[in-house]
């Protein structure tokens, strides 16, 4: 596709519950990075892949995240047993390479969890 | 650890006019600074990269500067328009490659 996209753009879901969010990136670009945003805030660093493997997953808030990129392009983040605290836009970015620099955003699935 | 802080938070100018947004870093090792911006509810557009061996870019409207030593960034749009509202990220790249961003400053021009 043109851009970065991510499934579902808005995901509601009950406390305990597990959800998935899907990132597909532009296409030909081997580094993919998530970010979470809460209201007012800048995005946060969560995890990066190049190619299949999570190169730098420091920023993963604890193990209840967990993030796959089976065959280096799509990638999910997986969210088990979901807390209210969790509820924010989830972006997606990707770049050609690690060291191009320039990261272009998808428009974020919004979770919310009740 | 990186920390990225941007003034004002909240800016409101008429149009026509031209205004300076401010990020400031905390740790002047960066690989480069990228300026964005972000429309309510959407992603994050890019608007200009800064390597960290450059002083400044430019794209139509829009002039970024870097002083690295000092670990400030300005964002300059010339002749404000009622279409740049939007809330202005500013985020940094380390070693990591990992964006450190700011909260940014929501911009509204008014008519």
């Amino acid at each position: 596709g043109a851009g970065v996209s991510q499934t579902p753009s808005n995901k509601v879901t009950e406390k305990g519950k597990y959800v998935e969010l899907r990132c597909d990136p532009i296409s030909g670009h081997t580094a993919l990075y998530w970010y979470r945003q809460s209201l007012g805030q800048g995005p946060e660093f969560l995890i990066y892949f190049q190619g299949t493997g999570a190169a730098d997953d420091s920023g993963l808030p604890n193990d209840r995240f967990f993030a796959v990129r089976p065959e280096g392009s799509v990638s999910t983040l997986k969210i088990q047993r979901t807390e209210r605290g969790d509820s924010a836009v989830y972006l997606c970015a990707s770049s050609l390479t690690r060291n191009t620099g320039e990261l272009f955003f998808g428009e974020g699935s919004r979770l919310t969890v009740l | 650890k990186q920390e990225v802080t941007q003034i004002p938070a909240a800016l409101s100018v008429p149009e026509g006019e031209n205004l300076v947004l401010n990020c400031s870093f905390t740790d002047s090792a960066i690989y480069n600074l990228q300026w964005f911006r972000q429309d309510p509810g959407k992603g994050l557009t890019s608007l200009l990269l800064i390597q960290s061996s450059q002083r400044e870019q430019t794209s139509g409207r829009l002039n970024a500067s870097l002083d690295k030593s000092s670990g400030r960034s300005t964002l300059y749009i010339a002749a404000s328009q009622p279409g740049d509202s939007a809330t202005y990220l500013c985020a940094v790249s380390g070693s990591a490659r990992q964006l450190t961003f700011g909260s940014g400053t929501q911009l509204t021009v008014l008519p």
